[in-house]
């Protein structure tokens, strides 16, 4: 198994820019997550979703949109960028909402 | 919302020491799940405990579920180099999502 894969690993935006950053994984869980952690701190919920279809806003969602129309993938929407989202953002996925998440390797994200 | 202080926020220790790390909540947590991030990667789950009074191991890690269920401890025994790294502690509400906590990051000097 993959595990979670996160594509880009990195990225530079200039301020207005879109894009998506994908994650997926192949463990079959229900849950997946996306977080960001700024330098220093600890990790914050954006979004989550608990199937296919199914999507709820986290701690930190503004700014942000996401979709999961398959188990597999759950890909995070910036429409425009701001200063303010540049961070490293982290995917994970549970079995269960009571189930340990596992993470990818992030996305370092730069907006100038 | 959920609050949980990880303390200390960090650590600088000898390779060869024993080192101890905790987390506290303001609210009763049903799961607790210690991580630990290396540079440049995403958190990597260590240890999970869903019990009051739970003691489980992981090598040299050792971590307890607290009596209360507001706290949990994380214990790394003689140290290593390839110990450095932030370390995460996270609880689950029943019902509620994980929070995480700040993080200890954690240097061991040779």
């Amino acid at each position: 198994n993959a595990g979670v894969t996160q594509t880009p690993k990195f990225r530079i935006l200039k301020i207005g820019q879109s894009m998506t950053l994908q994650c997926a994984q192949d463990m079959n869980h229900n849950y997946m997550y996306w977080y960001r952690q700024d330098p220093g701190m600890g990790l914050k919920l954006i979004y989550y979703s608990v199937g296919a279809g199914i999507t709820d806003k986290g701690e930190v969602p503004n700014g942000y949109n996401v979709s999961r129309s398959t188990t597999e993938d759950f890909p995070l929407r910036l429409e425009l960028a701001a200063p303010s989202q540049t961070s490293v953002y982290f995917c994970a996925s549970s079995y269960t909402a009571v189930y340990e998440q596992y993470f990818g390797p992030g996305t370092r994200l730069t907006v100038t | 919302g959920q609050q949980l202080n990880q303390s200390p926020q960090s650590m600088f220790i000898q390779e060869g020491e024993d080192v101890s790390m905790n987390c506290t909540s303001s609210s009763i947590f049903n799961t607790w799940l210690w991580y630990k991030q290396d540079p440049g990667e995403g958190p990597v789950l260590l240890i999970a405990l869903y019990k009051a009074g739970e003691l489980t191991s992981n090598g040299r890690l050792t971590a307890q579920f607290g009596i209360t269920r507001k706290d949990s401890f994380l214990n790394i025994s003689a140290s290593i180099p390839s110990d450095v790294g932030i370390y995460f502690c996270a609880g689950q509400e029943s019902g509620s999502r994980l929070t995480f906590g700040e993080g200890t990051q954690l240097t061991v000097n040779p």
